[in-house]
């Protein structure tokens, strides 16, 4: 079975501190997604990775970055945490194939606090 | 663009029963649809897609969905309700604009089902 880890379940952190969101998956996926969950809002793409060293911007990049520095690992920053931050983090990883159709897989997600 | 509406926050059923949860997309082409559940404090799993064929689609745990192109609606049921079934239900479509990477999330609808 596909596997997503994200390194933390609770966090709780305070304005202006930088916030690392470590994400790990054992399928050798090509494709990887940061998420955040809002209710009402459902999940919201922050970027995206198709590669190693690649990063594309998703609807809602403004406070975020992200490293891709290994297949199996990406990375949320938050370079200064803001209370607007707070939120649950989903990282995901699906395979790339020509035509590819399918799900992604999801970690078990990451709920960030910011005081 | 593309999108997915879940017009019910919240569905009740008694166990037993049967349920539906709705979804409508607005897409370009040809959709690719996907059923996502959540449970408490965890990252959402995939329940199943339709890519192409048969507009009835069968998935994990008894679920299916219906395609219909004409109302541009695949509602997701299941004859026969469990309390376990008491989840977060997530609808979403694979955004062709950008290579297939993207998946566009639905808000989400609660199921609540009562013994």
């Amino acid at each position: 079975d596909v596997k997503v880890t994200q390194s933390s379940r609770y966090l709780v952190k305070r304005t202006g501190e930088k916030v690392f969101l470590e994400c790990v998956q054992d399928m050798d996926h090509e494709n990887m997604f940061w998420y955040r969950q809002d209710p009402g809002l459902g999940l919201r793409l922050i970027y995206f990775s198709y590669d190693v060293k690649m990063k594309e911007k998703g609807d809602i990049p403004e406070g975020y970055s992200v490293s891709r520095e290994k297949k199996e690992r990406f990375s949320l920053i938050l370079e200064s945490a803001s209370t607007n931050q707070t939120s649950m983090y989903l990282c995901a990883s699906s395979p790339l194939r020509t035509l590819d159709t399918g799900e992604l897989f999801f970690g078990e997600g990451s709920r960030l606090t910011v005081l | 663009a593309q999108s997915v509406a879940q017009p019910e926050d919240q569905v009740n059923v008694a166990e037993g029963n049967p349920l539906t949860v709705k979804c409508t997309y607005s897409v370009s082409g040809n959709p690719y649809l996907f059923w996502y559940v959540q449970y408490p404090n965890r990252g959402l799993q995939f329940l199943l897609k339709y890519i192409t064929g048969d507009n009835l689609v069968k998935g994990s745990y008894g679920f299916e969905a219906e395609f219909n192109k004409s109302q541009t609606s695949f509602h997701l049921k299941k004859p026969s309700a469990l309390v376990s079934d008491s989840a977060l239900y997530f609808c979403a479509v694979r955004d062709h604009h950008t290579g297939g990477f993207k998946t566009i999330f639905g808000a989400g609808t609660r199921l609540f089902v009562k013994a």
